[in-house]
């Protein structure tokens, strides 16, 4: 009965470079929910998609970010061309709908570090 | 524009005595409330919660207490334990919106229980 799995669990780039964070949703989950947790802080919303979909992305930064969940396959967050202020904890949530009041389900998180 | 203010960075409790920890909000539309858990290097756990058509949920050594006319809402959790050591984080949301999963979370009040 796997959790929220996401991967790496840390990673390091170069300012410039492109970083590409990996979440599996639990078995049965279709929604899947991005946070970025900036030192210091809480986490802060990013984005809510659904399978193929992307459902509310009113807290991703307008440029370099990007995320999708394909039909098949995990969820992934893409930031391009990263510089040190993407230096976060980014954890990823899922759950099996999209409206009910079961608690979301986190994973670990994927620590970047943006040399 | 912080929406929900944890304004006890830490706090420090004996074991066996009564934590309490505070979270005001602002957004009137703010309807279920969350307390998650988080441990260095995972990823947050959930805890409790509280409806707003509720003024307190028990459940366990964990009771929250809400009071919307002041907008606030606290955590109290007796006997602590050493265990609970942590940061804790409210996180409310709009449940009767489509991205329930879209928490707000505060700044998180860091727990230390001394044995």
């Amino acid at each position: 009965n796997a959790g929220v799995m996401q991967n790496p669990r840390h990673l390091v780039r170069r300012r410039g470079q492109e970083a590409r964070l990996r979440c599996s949703p639990m078995k049965g989950h279709s929604h899947v929910y991005w946070y970025r947790q900036l030192p210091e802080e809480g986490l802060k919303f990013m984005v809510y998609l659904q399978k193929e979909n992307i459902i509310d992305e009113s807290g991703m930064p307008k440029e370099r970010f990007s995320a999708e969940f394909p039909k098949e396959g995990p969820s992934i967050l893409r930031i391009q061309q990263v510089v040190r202020g993407d230096s976060a904890a980014y954890f990823c949530a899922s759950s099996s709908a999209a409206v009910d009041n079961s608690p979301l389900h986190f994973g670990n998180g994927t620590r970047l570090t943006v040399t | 524009d912080q929406q929900v203010k944890q304004n006890s960075p830490s706090l420090s409790v004996q074991e066996g005595r009564i934590s309490i920890l505070n979270c005001d909000y602002t957004n009137s539309m703010f309807d279920y409330f969350l307390w998650y858990k988080k441990y260095p290097a995972e990823g947050p756990t959930f805890l409790i919660s509280i409806s707003s058509i509720k003024d307190k949920n028990e459940d366990g050594r964990f009771t929250v207490f809400l009071n919307k006319s002041a907008k606030h809402l606290s955590l109290h959790i007796v006997p602590s334990q050493p265990g609970d050591s942590a940061v804790y984080f409210c996180a409310p949301n709009n449940a009767g919106g489509t991205s329930y999963g879209k928490l707000t979370f505060g700044q998180g009040t860091i727990l230390t229980v001394h044995p």
